[in-house]
């Protein structure tokens, strides 16, 4: 079957690093997104792992295990406006569909 | 910027009435989805589009039907509306099938079915 699991909440400190994790079990897998939502917005795409490995992008980074299938997204120097839901999810070959996690809600800390 | 805009931010509806959910974008995109969004339940993909008067279903398409006439615009209809469709819908629309250089999202339109 087709699954993405990543944590419900998280809660974390301004100025800290949170890292929020993902694994996935997908048919046909081509790569992994994450995207970011604030409360009642829509997602914004913040990147896309396709080969292993770290990829940073200013104070985020995502990093992708294919033989694990795994992967996580680093948030450093958190800020109050990273308080938002972290969507992590799966492109297949299936139909060419994206797969979602349910998200992780992630919470700073004055 | 890829803008897609979806024509109402909320929107109230009473049971069995036919309703209609439009979205635009203007980057000429060839793909485009329509996902609902529920807490616990995170994003279901009810219909998606590959082209103009193209249609596949998605995850969960019961209850909905769905027009591409225009490569721009991509409607959601929900024929005859019931209580639990009462969600967020999100449209989305991408540059290549795989979405690999993201989907870009409507801000939504949050529809409570009475």
């Amino acid at each position: 079957g087709q699954n993405i699991d990543q944590p419900t909440e998280m809660t974390a400190t301004e100025g800290a690093i949170v890292q929020i994790n993902c694994t996935y079990q997908t048919s046909g897998f081509n790569g992994l997104f994450w995207y970011q939502q604030h409360a009642g917005e829509a997602p914004t795409f913040l990147s896309y792992n396709v080969l292993d490995g770290l990829e940073e992008k200013g104070r985020f980074s995502s990093f992708l295990s294919r033989s694990k299938g795994y992967s996580y997204l680093l948030l450093k120097e958190l800020q109050m406006k990273d308080s938002a839901s972290y969507l992590c999810a799966a492109s297949t070959n299936r139909d060419d569909k994206i797969i979602f996690g349910k998200g992780t809600r992630l919470h700073i800390l004055p | 910027d890829v803008k897609v805009t979806q024509s109402s931010r909320y929107l109230v509806k009473r049971t069995g009435e036919k309703v209609f959910l439009e979205c635009v974008q203007d980057m000429d995109h060839e793909n485009m989805f329509w996902y609902r969004q529920d807490p616990g339940l995170g994003l279901r993909l009810i219909y998606f589009s590959y082209d103009v008067k193209m249609k596949e279903k998605g995850d969960i398409p019961e209850g909905y039907s769905v027009s591409r006439e225009k490569k721009e615009r991509f409607s959601l209809i929900l024929e005859s509306a019931s209580t639990n469709q009462t969600s967020m819908y999100l449209c989305a629309s991408s540059l290549n099938r795989q979405g690999t250089h993201g989907y870009t999202f409507g801000s939504g339109t949050r529809l409570t079915v009475v």
